[in-house]
């Protein structure tokens, strides 16, 4: 079974970029990338997901290596609400593979 | 629309005790899935419900583990005795479709305790 690996934790500034890392390199050519939050209390919510492209939404933007052995959530302007642990996950049609999780401070 | 709710959301029992975590998903969502991440691991899948049928069962940790949804709609998941490595969260999550592509809502999950 295909794994990720992140790092534990990870410190941004209110109002700054994060990347936040994952590594895949065992992943096969159907497993779709997602990434999920879970905010205090609660389950995890939906940020992001894409197979080779690089990806942008509301939320996020998902950088993809062109090996696909890696990837990065991108959070243009991290908010103290962004303050959660960000899984990065493998999944392949109804397959799931959870990381460890980053759990993310934000830092006023 | 409502989203997918679970209860109770903590619960503490004592080993060898019986405990039913309940999962609404939303409705219209034909399936529905368990999870757990037990203290220091990773989330774990441990089944999936399509409508009333079991597609996927392979993450039932044994059979002190029970799910059903009978009528396709709310699903229980009993432990049958409890015993001290159960405890952790336990999280439901319901998609209209199969295939994590399509997205998936969690509920907030039940966390439990066996003392």
């Amino acid at each position: 079974d295909a794994k990720t690996t992140q790092p534990n934790s990870m410190e941004s500034n209110e109002e700054e970029p994060v990347h936040l890392p994952c590594n895949h390199s065992t992943i096969s050519g159907t497993d779709y990338i997602h990434w999920y939050r879970q905010l205090p209390s609660q389950g995890p919510e939906y940020v992001i997901h894409g197979l080779t492209s690089n990806v942008n939404n509301r939320m996020a933007s998902l950088a993809i290596a062109e090996d696909r052995k890696s990837s990065t959530l991108i959070l243009h302007r991290a908010t103290l609400r962004d303050a959660a642990v960000y899984y990065c996950i493998l999944t392949s049609y109804d397959k799931v593979i959870f990381g460890p999780g980053t759990s993310l401070s934000v830092i006023p | 629309e409502a989203g997918v709710t679970q209860f109770p959301s903590h619960s503490v029992i004592e080993k060898g005790q019986t405990v039913t975590l309940r999962c609404d998903p939303i409705s219209g969502h034909d399936n529905l899935y368990w999870y757990r991440r037990v203290m220091g691991k990773e989330i774990k899948f441990l089944l999936h419900f399509v409508k009333e049928s079991k597609q996927d069962e392979s993450g039932m940790p044994n059979n002190r583990f029970l799910a059903e949804r009978t009528g396709g709609t709310y699903s229980t998941l009993k432990v049958q005795p409890a015993e001290l490595e159960d405890s952790g969260v336990y999280f439901c999550a319901s998609s209209r479709w199969t295939g994590w592509n399509y997205g998936y809502t969690f509920g907030s999950g039940t966390r439990l305790t066996v003392v």
